[in-house]
């Protein structure tokens, strides 16, 4: 049974440009979150999706910042016009749609802004 | 104030020898509690769930105190694949999707 898989693992983007991370969570998952972990701090909840739905976003910046996960392939995090601050890694995570609330985390997206 | 705070160490220990720090987070509402791992900025695992009572699992110790609002982790019998960032992580009955951590601990196991 995969894992939760993230892609890419290394972004680089100019400022300006946009970031596109993907998250296909563990196989019979349906509820995915993204967490942003900026260095020397610890992850921080961005959002709480499930299937076609956002359940909560309160940790997402109110600008630029966009996520989603359709009926069919992967849960995306959309960073636009990317700023030196967005640099962070980007971890989702994937749990079961009931019983063990447990989160499975991916390897992450290290996105590097120049 | 940090939701959950932590001593970023480093701890630099010796193999065989017992580590021990905690964590303290500010909501009492809180009502779960875990210990994530965390090697070299990879992905978080779970170490172990904190339980009231306390709880054990293998080398590793949880305790959790309510009136103070800590968690401690304790690692006997240190061995080299110890070395790891340690996560503390709790999260609210009210969203309990939401996982608040700390920033880590850094545990560094020399031979």
């Amino acid at each position: 049974n995969a894992g939760v898989m993230q892609n890419p693992r290394h972004l680089v983007r100019r400022r300006g440009q946009e970031a596109r991370l993907r998250c296909s969570p563990m196989k019979g998952h349906s509820h995915v979150y993204w967490y942003r972990q900026l260095p020397e701090e610890g992850l921080k909840f961005m959002v709480y999706l499930q299937k076609e739905n956002i359940i909560d976003e309160s940790g997402m910046p109110k600008e630029r910042f966009s996520a989603e996960f359709p009926k069919e392939g992967p849960s995306i995090l959309r960073i636009q016009q990317v700023v030196r601050g967005d640099s962070a890694a980007y971890f989702c995570a994937s749990s079961p749609a009931s019983g063990d609330r447990e989160q499975y985390f991916g390897p992450g997206t290290r996105l590097t802004v120049t | 104030r940090k939701e959950v705070e932590q001593d970023p160490g480093p701890f630099n220990v010796p193999e065989g020898a017992t580590v021990a720090f905690n964590c303290t987070y500010s909501n009492s509402a809180s009502q779960s509690f875990f210990w994530y791992r965390q090697d070299c900025r990879k992905e978080p695992k779970l170490l172990m769930s904190v339980y009231s009572s306390g709880n054990e699992d293998g080398r590793f110790t949880a305790q959790l105190n309510r009136a103070s609002q800590y968690i401690s982790l304790l690692i006997r019998d240190s061995k080299l694949s110890d070395s790891a960032t340690y996560l503390c992580v709790v999260n609210l009955p009210s969203n309990d999707y939401k996982l608040s951590f700390g920033a880590g601990t850094t545990v560094t196991v020399r031979a």
